[in-house]
């Protein structure tokens, strides 16, 4: 158990919603980050949050934002959804960042 | 651009067998390389990881082989369970700048009884 938990764990939306996932870090740990994995492939980098701050984003585009609350839990929301976003959306918090990060169990979206 | 190569894409071991799993980087930059385990509707979960100061280390039944000069690294699972039958992700981080995990493309692997 990492201690990173996230919810809901499956989800569908229509194309063009508005989808927002929720993680819950382990305590102590003030970095979070957000992965996308789609089928068959590795974690993608979304972004990163040090300390409530976003620090470091990947290829996405501004329609993926996030925000990083006191007491260890963040949400990434996803605007105008795409079919290609249908993916397991990770969650990892770690100590620090440049520290090990430990995954959640993953919120699975189906955009239909 | 891929900056982590992993291969091979799927593998089927004996049990009792060793399984290796590699991959290869161009950015001298990485310094932490972990190694990642997932099971089916399960997020990725840390194996072993090594930094480039040493040129193995053991956990158990895993070792992480770490080639600096060629850049690459691997995965080797002695004694192979049926257990272990999994997706295998390497991943390399730049310490420095430290926000942003770059992941192999996984590796299936299967243990046969």
């Amino acid at each position: 158990e990492t201690g990173v938990t996230q919810s809901p764990t499956h989800l569908i939306k229509t194309r063009g919603q508005q989808v927002t996932l929720r993680c819950s870090s382990q305590s102590g740990h003030n970095t979070v980050s957000w992965y996308q994995q789609a089928l068959g492939q590795g974690p993608q980098f979304i972004f990163q949050y040090y300390r409530e701050e976003e620090n470091g984003r990947g290829n996405f585009p501004p329609r993926f934002s996030g925000l990083q609350f006191p007491i260890y839990s963040s949400e990434l929301n996803v605007n105008a959804l795409e079919l290609d976003d249908s993916a397991l959306y990770l969650c990892a918090s770690s100590l620090e960042y440049g520290n090990t990060i430990y995954f959640g169990e993953g919120s699975w979206l189906t955009v239909v | 651009q891929q900056q982590v190569k992993q291969s091979p894409q799927s593998l089927i071991v004996q049990k009792g067998g060793i399984s290796i799993i590699n991959c290869a980087y161009e950015n001298t930059a990485f310094d932490y390389f972990p190694w990642y385990q997932q099971f089916p509707g399960k997020g990725p979960a840390l194996l072993i990881a090594i930094r480039p100061d040493v040129s193995e280390k053991k956990e158990g039944r895993f070792t992480i082989s770490f080639n600096k000069s060629a850049k690459q690294f691997s995965l080797h699972i002695m004694d192979s369970q049926p257990g272990d039958s999994a997706t295998y992700f390497c991943a390399a981080l730049s310490l420095d700048t430290g926000n942003q995990f770059y992941f192999g493309t996984g590796t299936s692997l299967t243990v046969i009884p």
